[in-house]
């Protein structure tokens, strides 16, 4: 069966720290991926996405992700964290064709400390 | 994106009761999706609602339990029968724009006591 496994559930950082979150999924065929957001007290948005092309994405807020078809891998990166990204992330793919089942990953939450 | 309300954004239901929670979108989409967040867990995928046609259900969740009207493009309402503390969870609607980008509500945040 599909699934989508993240690798950390609780990350803990202080400002200005790196962050990279992994995110690793089981379908052999062609995918698209997601990245979400959800901060305390708000609803899921999406932070970025990929369908096909290059395989290094920009989001909003700084975020970006790599997809590595052969680690079927999409980590998310952000170079420095601040207060503010303090959320619970999601990383949910998506067969390409597909009728519209997004498959979640457990989710990250991302405690950043000022 | 998409403009995605929700009705209720929370409830406390006894059990055995029914609550049917309405998803409002600014504009008309072909796909509307339902998903369950129950506590601590990730979102999983209920049903699939085309306007003018029966939800497509997911495995372990059927129609007599959890079911939907799509009456219109920009209006869906899911139902959660005869409630058990079981079906606390937030409840979400989305929708899909920009090919199969999905773009989700606030949210019902349902306790079942």
């Amino acid at each position: 069966a599909q699934s989508v496994s993240q690798h950390n559930h609780h990350v803990i950082l202080s400002e200005a720290a790196s962050l990279e979150l992994g995110c690793n999924y089981s379908y052999g065929g062609t995918v698209n991926l997601f990245w979400y957001v959800q901060y305390p007290g708000q609803h899921l948005q999406l932070l970025l996405k990929y369908f096909s092309g290059d395989p290094l994405v920009k989001g909003i807020k700084g975020f970006e992700a790599e997809f590595i078809k052969s680690k079927f891998s999409f980590n998310l990166r952000k170079p420095s964290v601040q207060w503010s990204d303090t959320a619970e992330y999601f990383c949910a793919v998506t067969p390409s064709g597909n009728t519209g089942k997004l498959i979640f990953g457990q989710g990250t939450t991302l405690q950043v400390k000022p | 994106s998409a403009v995605i309300s929700q009705k209720p954004s929370r409830d406390i239901c006894q059990r055995g009761t029914s609550l049917t929670i309405q998803c409002q979108v600014d504009s008309q989409v072909t796909m509307m999706f339902w998903y369950r967040q129950q506590p601590g867990q990730s979102l999983t995928l209920i049903a699939t609602a085309n306007q003018g046609s029966e939800a497509t259900y997911e495995s372990g969740f059927v129609i007599d339990k959890f079911p939907i009207s799509r009456p219109n493009l920009t209006f869906s309402t899911l139902t959660v029968s005869n409630m058990s503390p079981e079906d606390s969870s937030i409840y979400l609607c989305s929708v899909r724009r920009g090919g199969e980008t999905q773009y989700f509500g606030p949210g019902t945040r349902l306790l079942v006591l």
